[in-house]
């Protein structure tokens, strides 16, 4: 099927040990996106790649870093995690990351920092 | 500052009534707006979006958008609920810049009671 998938779906551990999540879609979309969804489920852009690129990079800690080896992946590490990490990240991906198009998500990796 | 507001936390309609779910705006230049909906546990789904042209837009599963400039509104409307929608829906905006970059609404929760 085509999609934007995340692995893994849950993410349980213990504070300032390091994590990653992997994003990949076969949309054969340009341009990709991390959102953080708080506990009020409030949605928040973090990062966006358009061809490997770096296009946005929001008020983020330094902690957590972006990687796109391609087009089609979107990487996101964690370092030193925080309680106030603890949040659903979502991965996207849009066709040319235009200002009219859809965005297509991902279902959200829980992250749950103890 | 660009901004999009949905002002209910929450609607609640019963089934077979219409319903709205109702967002306001706030964009330097013409506005390029959007609606997701969010079934629990799973990623946003594209709704419809407004971009330019008539001012009443259809979108998925019966939905549609009135886009009232004046107003500076984007409300989102069903002529018939079902208890399926009950989900929670976010209103989007993209700014001015062509950078693909979202802003999103704080979501308002629907519940479609039978």
């Amino acid at each position: 099927d085509t999609a934007v998938s995340q692995t893994p779906k849950y993410l349980v551990t213990q504070m300032g040990n390091d994590k990653s999540i992997k994003c990949e879609q076969n949309l054969g979309h340009d341009t990709m996106y991390w959102y953080k969804q708080d506990s009020k489920k409030f949605l928040k852009i973090m990062f966006s790649y358009n061809n490997k690129e770096l296009i946005i990079n929001e008020t983020v800690p330094n902690r957590f870093s972006p990687k796109s080896p391609d087009k089609a992946h979107l990487n996101l590490h964690i370092n030193s995690l925080e309680l106030g990490d603890s949040a659903v990240y979502f991965c996207a991906s849009s066709p040319r990351g235009g200002r009219w198009d859809e965005q297509f998500f991902g279902p959200g990796t829980r992250l749950t920092v103890l | 500052a660009q901004s999009v507001a949905q002002p209910e936390d929450q609607v609640k309609v019963a089934e077979g009534n219409p319903l709205t779910v109702k967002c306001t705006y706030s964009v330097s230049g013409n506005p390029y707006l959007f609606w997701y909906v969010q079934y629990p546990n799973r990623g946003l789904q594209f709704l419809l979006k407004y971009i330019t042209g008539d001012n009443l837009v259809k979108g998925s599963y019966g939905f549609e958008a009135e886009f009232n400039k004046s107003q500076t509104s984007f409300h989102l409307k069903k002529p018939s609920a079902l208890v399926s929608d009950s989900a929670l829906y976010f209103c989007a905006v993209h700014l001015s810049s062509n950078t693909g970059k979202l802003i999103f609404g704080q979501g308002t929760t629907l519940q479609v009671k039978p």
